[in-house]
C-alpha cells in the first residue's frame, strides 16, 4: 500500500481564521513533507520532517506552522493567511528522508483564502 | 546546485502514437531521477525512478525512461499513448544525502483522437 491521505480535500478560509491540514501515511515511512503548488507550476518544498523532527524549513512564513505528532501523522496549522496563499497543498512521505528514497504524494488539499 | 529543465511546456500526441518527453538535469554527482505524473487537481503519482544500475528503467502504465550520463538526460518514453495519459508530467532530481527534490517546470501532454 503506497497511500498517503490528506484531509480536507477542499478548504475555504478567511484571512482571520485558524485551520489545519492533516496528512497520514501507514507505510512506515520516517520522512514526511509539505509542498505548495500554484496553478501550472511545479510543487515547491515547504517543510521536511525526518524521524519526527523538523529538518528543513524553506523560509516559510510563520503563518504556516507544521507539526508531526508521530511518525504517521503530519499537520499544517494555518493562521492569518493571505489570498496569495491559495494553492494546492501536497503532503508526501518517503522511507528515509536522508537517503533519497522516492516520495509518495497524497491527493492534496485545495486551499482558497478569501 | 541541482536543476532540472523540461524544455517542452506542451506536447500534443495522437492517440496510439509514440511519446518522448525530455528532461535534462544539472548535478555534479550521480543523481537520483524521477518522473511523476499529475492529473488535474490531483496529487503526483510516481511513474518510475533511477538510482543506479541499468540505465533503461521500466515504470508503471507502460512508461520507460533512459538515463544518459553523457547528455545529462532522463527522457520519458511510451510506445503507444492512450487518451488517459493526458496529464502534467514532472521530472525531478534528488541527491544522496539530501532530502530535497528539485522539480522541472513540467510538460503538459495533450492527446488528440
Amino acid at each position: 500500500d503506497t497511500e498517503v491521505t490528506q484531509t480536507p480535500k477542499h478548504l475555504v478560509m478567511g484571512m482571520t481564521n485558524k485551520k489545519s491540514l492533516k496528512c497520514e501515511q501507514h507505510m512506515g515511512h520516517r520522512a514526511m513533507y509539505w509542498y505548495k503548488q500554484k496553478a501550472k507550476k511545479p510543487p515547491e518544498l515547504m517543510f521536511v520532517y525526518s524521524y519526527e523532527k523538523l529538518s528543513i524549513n524553506e523560509s516559510v512564513p510563520s503563518r504556516f506552522s507544521p507539526e508531526c505528532p508521530n511518525s504517521s501523522l503530519l499537520n499544517l496549522h494555518l493562521h492569518a493567511l493571505q489570498p496569495e496563499d491559495s494553492a494546492l497543498y501536497l503532503c508526501a512521505s518517503s522511507q528515509d528522508g536522508i537517503s533519497g528514497y522516492e516520495q509518495y504524494f497524497g491527493p492534496g488539499t485545495r486551499l482558497t483564502v478569501t | 546546485a541541482q536543476s532540472v529543465t523540461q524544455p517542452d511546456i506542451h506536447i500534443t500526441v495522437s492517440e496510439g502514437a509514440s511519446l518522448e518527453l525530455r528532461c535534462n538535469y544539472s548535478y555534479g554527482a550521480t543523481p537520483y531521477l524521477f518522473w511523476y505524473v499529475q492529473s488535474p487537481g490531483q496529487g503526483l503519482q510516481l511513474l518510475l525512478k533511477y538510482f543506479s544500475g541499468d540505465t533503461l528503467v521500466q515504470g508503471i502504465k507502460g512508461f520507460e525512461a533512459e538515463f544518459k550520463r553523457s547528455q545529462s538526460s532522463f527522457n520519458l518514453r511510451k510506445p503507444s499513448v492512450h487518451w488517459s495519459d493526458a496529464a502534467e508530467y514532472f521530472c525531478a532530481v534528488g541527491a544522496r544525502g539530501f532530502q530535497k527534490l528539485v522539480f522541472g517546470t513540467g510538460t503538459r501532454l495533450l492527446v488528440s483522437p
